[in-house]
């Protein structure tokens, strides 16, 4: 069955950088687009980044945009999210999810930017 | 950006009763390929969010036929016909017609 596993999250300081993973199991990771959405506690969905499937395209909210990269590693069926120059603001839930209709979500990592 | 407007934002329901959430764009939806990319998604408490409707009207699989969902253009509606207690949740509508992809606020709906 399709999985999808983040991890990376935890506590890190204003300015710092981070980066999450998601591992992807059950199906052909190769064959799909990623995307990351985010949530901030208490508050809705917001749209992060997404990747093509082969990673020659890639398109990130302005929120992020210069701050966040994008990638994956297909050998190891993982998509990665680094994040730097981190903000209070950019606290929130990570989750990865599959292909443009969302149809499989991870659990979610949490992300706490506190001084 | 293409700005994505739910209403009610909160939907008290009685158990059996049917429930509906309208869901608008700031601009049409259809894609140059002729498909309209609305989805609705659903996010019970304590759970990341699960697909439930996809180009507006397609029931992903294992979603009950109670879901249903409807709309055209810039106007689209999620539809319960009968609710349940395992329905309360927040629900979400999203296009990804064009980038950047955005949601909906979001509905709340629960159980009076």
């Amino acid at each position: 069955q399709v999985q999808l596993v983040e991890s990376g999250g935890g506590v890190v300081q204003p300015g710092r950088s981070l980066r999450l993973s998601c591992a992807a199991s059950g199906f052909t990771f190769s064959n799909y687009v990623m995307h990351w959405v985010r949530q901030a506690p208490g508050k809705g969905l917001e749209w992060v980044a997404v990747i093509w499937y082969d990673g020659s395209n890639k398109y990130y909210a302005d929120s992020v945009k210069g701050r966040f990269t994008i990638s994956r590693d297909n050998s190891k069926n993982t998509l990665y999210l680094e994040m730097s120059s981190l903000r209070v603001e950019d606290t929130a839930v990570y989750y990865c999810a599959r292909t443009d209709g969302l149809d499989y979500w991870g659990q979610g990592t949490l992300v706490t930017v506190s001084s | 950006d293409i700005i994505m407007t739910q209403t009610p934002l909160s939907s008290p329901v009685t158990l059996g009763q049917p429930a509906s959430i309208s869901c608008r764009s700031s601009q049409s939806l259809v894609h140059s390929d002729g498909n309209t990319y609305l989805t609705w998604l659903q996010q019970r408490p304590g759970q990341p969010p699960r697909l439930l409707i996809y180009r507006i009207s397609n029931r992903f699989s294992g979603v009950p036929d109670r879901f249903s969902g409807s709309g055209a253009g810039t106007d689209f509606t999620l539809k319960i016909s009968r609710v349940e207690a395992e329905d309360v949740g927040v629900y979400y509508c999203t296009q990804s017609t064009q980038f950047p992809r955005t949601f909906g606020q979001g509905t709340k709906v629960e159980i009076k």
